[in-house]
């Protein structure tokens, strides 16, 4: 069974509206969870690295005004997109750290599909 | 952050075997590399995972040259259910901090 989900799967939203995605380690405390976007057609890009109890790390190009992350507990991370725009639909996917769990491997969550209308 | 490089696409026919080369020239001592399946509009589930030489579980196996620069990935007697895109991932176990590269996507043909 899923070991990281993801809430909601799938979100329908206005332009200028906010919208919280949540991503969630099940059976194991993740101390470090990643969120990534993902276009049509294209590869997983990495976003911000998300660290219980600090503030995240975001990747080059990526505003944290923008994508706001929260990682208050150590098997909750929350991706707010602010002011959504059209050109913020795509996939968002969340991973968490296998080490904590005593794996090798990251855990993905199923994704969650924002569209911006 | 070790690079790879993989093809961007292949056919397969049911039934064959598939091997995915992915090209990882400056990876790091501490460096693994782990192979990921993703269907559409889903998450990247976990293939395997590998440091050196060969390892083998119920869904493939990885080949890994004595210098690491690339590593393949062997899928036996692939069916239409594995059409999908493969990625190949290299980064430190501990850490996990990872970048896609463009993955293959692999269309099985009946």
């Amino acid at each position: 069974g899923a070991v990281v989900s993801q809430h909601p799967s799938w979100v329908i939203c206005k332009s200028g509206t906010s919208v919280k995605i949540e991503c969630r380690s099940l059976d194991f405390q993740a101390t470090t969870m990643f969120w990534y976007r993902q276009f049509p057609k294209q590869s997983l890009m990495l976003m911000a690295t998300s660290n219980e109890g600090s503030k995240a790390t975001y990747e080059q190009g990526v505003e944290k005004d923008k994508f706001l992350i929260n990682h208050a507990s150590l098997t909750l991370s929350t991706l707010t997109v602010t002011s959504a725009h059209p050109e913020d639909s795509s996939f968002y996917i969340c991973s968490a750290s296998g080490t904590d769990r005593g794996s090798g491997e990251l855990f993905f969550g199923e994704g969650s599909r924002l569209t911006v209308l | 952050l070790a690079k790879t490089t993989q093809p961007i696409s292949m056919d397969s026919y049911e039934g064959q075997e598939v091997n995915i080369t992915c090209s990882h020239n400056n990876i790091a001592t501490n460096d693994y590399i782990t192979w990921y399946q993703q269907f559409p509009s889903q998450g990247p589930r976990f293939i395997i995972q590998g440091y050196k030489t060969k390892v083998t579980n119920e869904v493939a196996s990885l080949f890994i040259p004595a210098d690491r620069k690339s590593s393949t990935l062997s899928l036996p007697r692939v069916s239409l259910s594995d059409t999908a895109v493969y990625y190949c991932l290299v980064g430190d176990r501990g850490y996990q901090k990872v970048t896609f590269g463009t993955g293959t996507k692999l269309q099985v043909i009946p």
